[in-house]
């Protein structure tokens, strides 16, 4: 069972660069979510989608993209990086009952620098 | 605006009991998290309450008291294996979780 995948695991920038983390689910989940981790502090939503073709801004949404073309796939696009965007991203999944638990990829490790 | 307060860190010994604290405000309510995750990697769900009281699985229980916006979660036994980080999350009125800061448990022998 894959569950939540994320690619890459890491990744190195330069300031200015651009690049796209994809995160793909198999258990037909409506909602995912783009999160940010970082020392000292707690999850913190960038982008969430609840179905295919829609997405939504959570609370650190400058600077970051994202776009749900298909169901499974959800893109997180860094336009511009910047230093501020160093930092673990977390993909997580659940399905269309606001109750359910989310499912987590393993993570990916962005360093701007 | 929302919060949710964590002590930061604890420490406990291999075998004993510990419990961790988790006081929330924010605006509504419709359920809250616990989860664990171990340094590099995941959060993996433990448990979730909705309605007050106590919820048992296995060495792990997890007690809500909406009047008093507080939760927390009681590991028994401890074993090495349970440190790692534990997150609280509350949904709130538009079912959006909002996370703790996390805390970092540790297990000496």
């Amino acid at each position: 069972n894959a569950g939540v995948t994320q690619t890459p695991k890491f990744r190195v920038l330069k300031t200015g660069q651009s690049m796209t983390l994809l995160c793909a689910q198999d258990m037909n989940h409506e909602y995912m979510y783009w999160y940010r981790q970082d020392p000292g502090m707690g999850l913190r939503l960038i982008h969430y989608s609840v179905g295919e073709g829609t997405t939504a801004k959570g609370e650190v949404p400058d600077g970051y993209n994202v776009s749900r073309l298909k169901k499974q796939n959800f893109l997180l696009g860094l336009e511009s990086a910047a230093p501020s965007q160093t930092s673990v991203y977390f993909c997580a999944s659940r399905t269309g009952d606001d109750t359910g638990e989310l499912f987590f990829g393993e993570g990916s490790r962005l360093t701007v620098l | 605006g929302q919060n949710i307060d964590q002590p930061t860190e604890m420490t406990a010994t291999e075998g004993a009991i510990v419990q961790i604290n988790c006081t929330y405000q924010t605006s509504g309510f419709n359920g809250l998290f616990w989860y664990q995750q171990h340094a590099g990697e995941a959060p993996t769900f433990l448990s979730y309450n909705v309605l007050d009281g106590l919820e048992e699985k296995g060495r792990f229980s997890s007690f809500l008291s909406r009047s008093k916006g507080y939760s927390y979660l009681l590991l028994k036994e401890l074993q090495m294996k349970d440190s790692a980080s534990y997150l609280c999350a509350v949904t709130d009125s538009n079912y959006q979780l909002i996370w703790g800061a996390g805390t970092k448990l540790i297990i000496k022998p």
